[in-house]
């Protein structure tokens, strides 16, 4: 049971916009930064944002995160075939010292 | 070119030893904190042990503390992980990543990863 509770699927069609939840509690999101990391099918993760609402270079502003709270979300515009794919929230927690990762939001474009 | 590459992977019985090792290349290794986390299979990640850049500093998941050692060469550029008594919940891909920070500060955000290596614990 993973700490940070995501929704196991979501999906959308092309040119929609979606978004993924990541609830968590106040020793993990209401404390720290929140960071979303990207797995394609058969790949390692890639990191998409960081500090709750930074986007690494190379990643498009379709992306975007934000937090409110014990929550966060990862908002993605624009959808396209290729955004197909896992997508983890993660956060240091301070009652457990180290970080903790999201069940996974398997993401699928109709 | 800016990467990791893990290795050690394999098969290996219950209650046996493994090492694995991530090797870095295209930047300064030694500046940054490094950090190892799993996946079994079909599952979701799962953070394992994180050593400072120079070393000095180690922490681990509650699930691996006493079973698992995290070090580092940085004279080789390399990262290792000693995980002994394995079980059958070890089984998993072991990725290395990067932490985003360099230096006395950890950022808990991984931004290069390793392709990662299969270890499979079976008899």
């Amino acid at each position: 049971q993973s700490v940070l509770t995501q929704p196991p699927s979501a999906s959308g069609t092309p040119g929609q916009r979606v978004t993924i939840s990541c609830s968590g509690s106040s020793s993990n999101i209401g404390s720290n930064a929140v960071n979303w990391y990207q797995q394609l099918p058969g790949t390692a993760p890639k990191l998409l944002i960081y500090y709750t609402n930074q986007r690494p270079s190379g990643v498009p502003d379709r992306f975007s995160g934000s937090k409110s709270g014990t929550s966060a979300s990862l908002a993605i515009s624009g959808l396209q075939s290729e955004d197909e794919a896992d997508y983890y929230c993660a956060a240091f927690d301070d009652s457990l010292n180290g970080p903790e990762f999201g069940g996974g939001t398997k993401l699928t474009v109709l | 070119q800016v990467q990791l590459v893990e290795s050690g992977g394999g098969v290996v019985q219950p209650g046996r030893s493994l090492r694995l090792s991530c090797a870095a290349s295209g930047f300064s290794f030694k500046s940054y904190n490094m950090h190892w986390v799993r996946q079994a299979p079909g599952k979701g990640l799962e953070w394992v042990a994180l050593i400072w850049y120079d070393g000095t500093n180690r922490n681990y998941a509650d699930s691996v503390k006493g079973q698992f050692t995290i070090s580092r060469d940085n004279s080789k550029n390399t990262l290792y992980l000693q995980m002994n008594s394995l079980r059958s919940e070890d089984t998993a891909v072991y990725y290395c990543a990067r932490d985003v920070s360099m230096g006395p500060y950890i950022r808990w955000s991984f931004d290069l990863w390793g392709r990662g290596t299969l270890v499979r614990i079976s008899s």
